[in-house]
């Protein structure tokens, strides 16, 4: 699976959008980007995927350049909950079963009242 | 609800015991996965497994070992030959098409294993 860089930290202040940004300049075609964050010593949450196009659900968007090499989560109120590492993941996803998602350092965002 | 535990949240051990830390999901994932996490560091991959009775060595299987005997189980055992196996230990699985989503990998809470 192709690598991704990340900072490693970041502050925000709550209820501003906080921008988390990611390079992966050797991603493939067939590779989705995924984003998932993990709260002091829980196992880490999934928070969203994309392929090629632009993502929203409720937790965050999902921004991913037209060439594919680098994306940004945003998380458009960030809350002291939302105080989290952020791993960026890009990985096969197969039908016939999952591979499993290699995982960096990830950013830490420390949200700030 | 559905979901993974594990147990025990917190594990001691003496050095040279081998001890078993437990993953179970009720989620009727096919794929199972045991991650290792130090402080400060990312998660590193130990073992998975993508059906009953067969599995694959991670990035840092030595000193590890698993079986895959039901779907919804997969125990992961310590072993006296892990040089460093203080460590915070994170069973996950996944599923396929049918199985819920298949882009999402479900984590457990953690066990966080003290060997002294």
């Amino acid at each position: 699976d192709a690598k991704t860089t990340q900072p490693p930290s970041m502050d925000c202040a709550e209820g501003r959008a906080a921008n988390l940004p990611c390079n992966h300049s050797t991603i493939s075609g067939n590779e989705y980007v995924y984003w998932y964050r993990q709260i002091h010593s829980q196992g880490p949450q999934y928070i969203i995927h994309g392929l090629k196009n632009n993502e929203t659900n409720e937790m965050a968007s999902l921004i991913i350049t037209e060439d594919r090499k680098s994306s940004t989560l945003i998380l458009p109120h960030a809350t002291l909950r939302d105080t989290a590492v952020y791993y960026c993941i890009v990985r096969v996803a197969r039908n016939s079963g999952n591979t499993p998602l290699v995982f960096g350092k990830g950013t830490r965002l420390s949200v700030i009242a | 609800d559905g979901g993974i535990t594990q147990s025990p949240k917190y594990l001691f051990r003496k050095e040279g015991q081998n001890v078993t830390l437990s993953c179970e999901q009720n989620l009727n994932h096919d794929a199972m996965y045991w991650y290792r996490q130090d402080p400060g560091q990312g998660l590193r991959l130990i073992y998975y497994s993508q059906i009953v009775n067969d599995f694959q060595k991670g990035d840092i299987a030595e000193g590890y070992s698993v079986s895959r005997e039901k779907k919804e189980s997969f125990p992961l055992t310590v072993t006296s030959a892990q040089k460093n196996p203080t460590a915070f230990y994170l069973c996950a699985s996944s599923g396929r098409e049918g199985q819920g989503k298949i882009h999402e990998q479900y984590f457990g809470p953690g066990t966080r294993l003290t060997v002294t």
